[in-house]
């Protein structure tokens, strides 16, 4: 079983829609949480950041982190075409220092107009 | 500006011939990273240094070098010893040594015929 799963779509909706991506992990021991926008052919944009369960809001964005279920997800609220991107989950124990960030393969998210 | 920035934004060598690529951030990250992003693999860490002077292999060091001569930089040369060096390079840095928040480039798309 891989350490991080999530599913690489694509995922398609109109302009408006609320998106849920999500991204199951198997390591109890990972802490930090983070979602990346990635543009094609460009380097991985920091979304949003969390520590350990809970969820967190920034505008349009919401992450939440189920660490019960080793479950996370990152909602957006009325989707924009320019959301269309590669969203990827990473996570890590960050218990020793220079510990790798634990990646998904991403999530490929295309919003229409 | 802060932020990193990795040149060149493409590269093209021929098989058997070394190549190295800039990194350099103006964030004052102490901990910077190299990744690997091949398609539908996700992102794996090839090296990282959380300190001037010293580095740490990755997951997948084989075939790679790295130096960390100044805190600002961070270069990796692909020798001729990588089997498979096609692929697009991500650097990031971070503001802790645990590396729980990473900040990427934009990458260096890097193709060996």
């Amino acid at each position: 079983q891989k350490e991080v799963e999530q599913d690489p779509g694509p995922l398609s909706v109109p302009e408006g829609a609320i998106v849920s991506l999500n991204c199951t992990y198997s390591n109890s021991a990972f802490q930090y949480f983070m979602w990346y926008r990635q543009y094609s052919r460009k380097g991985p944009e920091l979304l949003m950041y969390t520590y350990s369960s809970g969820n967190k809001e920034d505008g349009r964005f919401t992450a939440q982190v189920d660490k019960s279920s080793k479950y996370i997800s990152l909602f957006i609220r009325d989707s924009q075409p320019s959301d269309s991107a590669t969203y990827l989950c990473a996570m890590t124990e960050g218990l020793e220092a220079g510990t790798a960030l634990i990646f998904g393969k991403g999530t490929t998210l295309s919003v229409s107009s | 500006d802060g932020g990193i920035t990795q040149s060149p934004k493409y590269l093209f060598r021929k098989e058997g011939q070394n190549v190295t690529l800039s990194c350099e951030q103006n964030l004052n990250h102490d901990a910077m990273y190299w990744y690997r992003q091949d398609p539908g693999q996700g992102l794996r860490l090839i090296y990282y240094s959380q300190i001037v002077n010293d580095f740490q292999k990755g997951d997948i060091a084989e075939g790679y070098s790295v130096s960390r001569e100044k805190k600002e930089s961070f270069p990796l040369t692909v020798t001729s010893a990588q089997k498979n060096p096609t692929a697009f390079y991500l650097c990031a840095s971070s503001p802790d040594p645990q590396g729980t928040e990473q900040y990427f480039g934009p990458g260096t798309r890097l193709t060996v015929t």
